[in-house]
């Protein structure tokens, strides 16, 4: 059965760092989003992703934040100038259309030293 | 403001009893909730949605406008369910994004 997989498992950068997350969505699917779990609060929405632009964006999706989809396969969250704050789970997910369920990766961790 | 509350942060019941994990949500427009689970060292799945009107597991959770509830519920808990249990809403006509509640962790003892 197709999952969506991201990389790396856990992200171990310095305040201040760039830092680039990694997620292959589902090969047929069209809508892409990006969660966050700090420790011990609600998953949170980050981003969803359509047709090459972003379609939805929350308070905390920032300027420090950006989104790609720089090939036919990856989908890719950017921090560019991490803060201790953004310590936190990241999860990917995908839907073949936005009324279908969101199926998640198993998400990155990272850390911000 | 969409806004959804899962005020049990831990569930502990034996094997065997039922089981009822509370959701409430506040919101004025079209909402569609979900109930996600994330077994350990699993990613988080769905488990149910309102629209669907299934039993997933022996699971059921009927959306109750008027509570403004999605409460999940199982007759006879079994020790597979314990997980981490999440309540999502979403708007049904434009919204892309799930908005998730705290979740309750529930916990079957034998």
């Amino acid at each position: 059965e197709p999952e969506v997989t991201q990389t790396p498992s856990h992200q171990v950068t310095q305040m201040g760092q760039e830092v680039i997350l990694r997620c292959v969505p589902i090969s047929n699917h069209l809508y892409f989003y990006w969660y966050r779990q700090i420790l011990g609060q609600k998953v949170e929405f980050l981003v969803s992703f359509y047709n090459n632009e972003i379609s939805e964006k929350s308070e905390i999706f920032d300027d420090q934040f950006s989104v790609e989809r720089p090939d036919g396969s990856n989908f890719t969250l950017k921090i560019r100038s991490t803060k201790l704050e953004d310590s936190a789970m990241y999860f990917c997910a995908s839907s073949v259309t936005n009324y279908n369920e969101q199926f998640f990766g198993p998400g990155t961790r990272l850390t911000v030293l | 403001a969409q806004r959804v509350t899962q005020p049990e942060k831990l569930l502990s019941v034996f094997k065997g009893a039922p089981v009822e994990l509370k959701c409430n949500y506040s919101y004025s427009g079209s909402p569609e909730l979900f109930w996600y689970v994330q077994y350990s060292r699993q990613r988080l799945q769905l488990l149910l949605r309102h629209i669907s009107r299934e039993s997933i597991k022996g699971f059921t959770a009927d959306l109750n406008k008027g509570e403004t509830s999605f409460h999940l519920k199982k007759p006879f808990a079994q020790e597979e369910d314990s997980a981490m249990y999440y309540c999502a809403l979403k708007d049904s006509n434009s919204g892309y994004a799930l908005n998730f509640g705290k979740g309750t962790s529930l916990l079957v003892t034998p």
